[in-house]
């Protein structure tokens, strides 16, 4: 089975634009989570979709967004964008519920400038 | 809320000494408890995991940890290390259905 995929890998913003970035879950799993990696913070939880479903969110502000769409591929979306947005965005998956395993993605690092 | 702390930033061994990482987390109730490893510019990997049963778990690689519910604790341990095993190890929590509560992480550096 493939692992889940991230793209794009590598991405530079200026401050005020908006990104987008895309998840693929391993087949057949249901569940996205988001976190932010920085290296002060560590992993901070952004959100969980399940089912299309926002099930958890992390304590964000509203700029971060996301959405999971029926083959249960997700996207995230951060607008106005700020210098402190820079790091590596990690998407997971697992087969249903967050309670179980979670399977990483190699994440996208986005530099804000 | 859960959290969890690790109890080392940066932890420098060298070659085939004994590591032992801390973990502890807080949470009153059933819990499900993970190491996962970063390898330099690899992505999180699950190394173990307890859900339930025996608290002695052995992962990959050599890793096994210990889940000790009257403290708290899930400490990783691996009786001799390799130059590879350089690489940034994260304990996470989850519980009643709630998402992953990562710690934040703890650098081990292997000297060859």
């Amino acid at each position: 089975k493939a692992g889940v995929t991230q793209t794009p890998r590598y991405l530079i913003k200026t401050r005020g634009q908006q990104v987008t970035l895309s998840c693929s879950p391993i087949s057949g799993h249901r569940s996205v989570s988001w976190y932010q990696q920085t290296p002060g913070q560590g992993l901070q939880f952004l959100f969980e979709y399940f089912s299309e479903t926002q099930r958890n969110k992390g304590n964000f502000p509203g700029r971060f967004s996301g959405r999971q769409f029926s083959n249960s591929r997700s996207e995230m979306n951060v607008s106005t964008l700020e210098l402190g947005d820079s790091a590596l965005y990690l998407c997971a998956s697992s087969p249903s519920w967050s309670s179980e395993t979670q399977y990483f993605g190699p994440g996208t690092r986005l530099l804000v400038l | 809320a859960q959290s969890v702390s690790q109890h080392n930033h940066h932890v420098i061994l060298s070659e085939a000494a004994s590591l032992e990482l801390g973990c502890n987390y807080s949470y009153g109730g059933t819990v499900n408890l993970f190491w996962y490893v970063q390898y330099p510019g690899q992505h999180l990997q699950l190394l173990l995991k307890y859900f339930s049963g025996d608290p002695l778990v052995k992962g990959i690689k050599g890793f096994e940890a210990e889940f000790i519910k009257s403290k708290f604790s899930f400490n990783l341990r691996k009786p001799s290390v390799q130059w590879s095993d350089t690489a940034e190890y994260f304990c996470a929590v989850n519980a009643g259905g709630q998402n992953f509560v990562f710690g934040p992480g703890t650098r081990l550096s292997v000297l060859p």
